[in-house]
């Protein structure tokens, strides 16, 4: 069974850049081109859809968030990474990574068990 | 972009009852829909796929159906563990627009 896990600063300055790991265990990302996806919800909020990444480094992003925003995986170190830069107050959320529930879907089977990131000064 | 939008926000019910929650896509998204369930302070737990599969362990009494822009999650009886925020998600065309969420309450 599938494990991921979200790692990164609790707590970003405003307009600095908020970076999160989320690193897979009990399966390698390089062993089938699965679609991996983070998500974030605000607190008291909704989802909201951040990206998907897939092995071979193909994005698809938020519009909304795309100018701000770079997804990458690392397969040697079966990671994959968010990195979101000039971030406000608005982007506090829990921040979710997750993987498709089965190869050539994009619905997400498995997730992380989410990380709150604060911005604040 | 696609926008969700389900409905009703907030749901009172029972436990036995019927529970139906509606989901509508601003454009035709063919079968990419998904429902989760999501509990305080968890992440979101993956019921139904492609508007109609139903996730391996999933129990039975949750069915979904739809295609296009028009879908629905039915939960035939609504047990004390299904007490909880259900949202539908999009993933037509490698994106993923969330619905804004129902919370299915105690009556």
């Amino acid at each position: 069974q599938v494990q991921l896990q979200e790692s990164g600063p609790g707590l970003v300055k405003p307009s600095q850049t908020l970076s999160l790991t989320c690193t897979v265990s009990s399966g390698s990302i390089s062993s089938a081109d699965y679609y991996w996806g983070w998500i974030r919800q605000h607190p008291g909020k909704g989802l909201e859809w951040i990206g998907y990444i897939n092995n071979r480094g193909n994005t698809y992003y938020n519009p909304s968030l795309k100018s701000r925003l770079i997804i990458s995986v690392d397969k040697s170190k079966s990671q994959f990474s968010l990195k979101l830069s000039s971030v406000t107050a608005a982007d506090t959320a829990v921040y979710y990574c997750a993987r498709a529930s089965r190869l050539g879907e994009l619905s997400l089977g498995y997730w992380g068990q989410g990380t709150l990131v604060t911005v604040s000064s | 972009d696609i926008q969700m939008t389900q409905s009703p926000s907030t749901l009172s019910a029972s436990v036995g009852d019927r529970v139906t929650i509606t989901c509508r896509a601003s454009q035709s998204i063919r079968s990419w829909l998904a429902w989760y369930q999501q509990k305080p302070g968890k992440a979101p737990k993956l019921l139904i796929y492609k508007a109609s599969s139903l996730e391996s362990g999933v129990p039975s009494r949750f069915s979904g159906s739809g295609s296009g822009t028009e879908f629905t999650l039915t939960i035939s009886s609504l047990q004390p563990d299904d007490f909880a925020t259900y949202y539908c998600q999009q993933y037509n065309d490698y994106s993923g627009t969330f619905g804004q969420g129902t919370k299915v309450e105690i009556k």
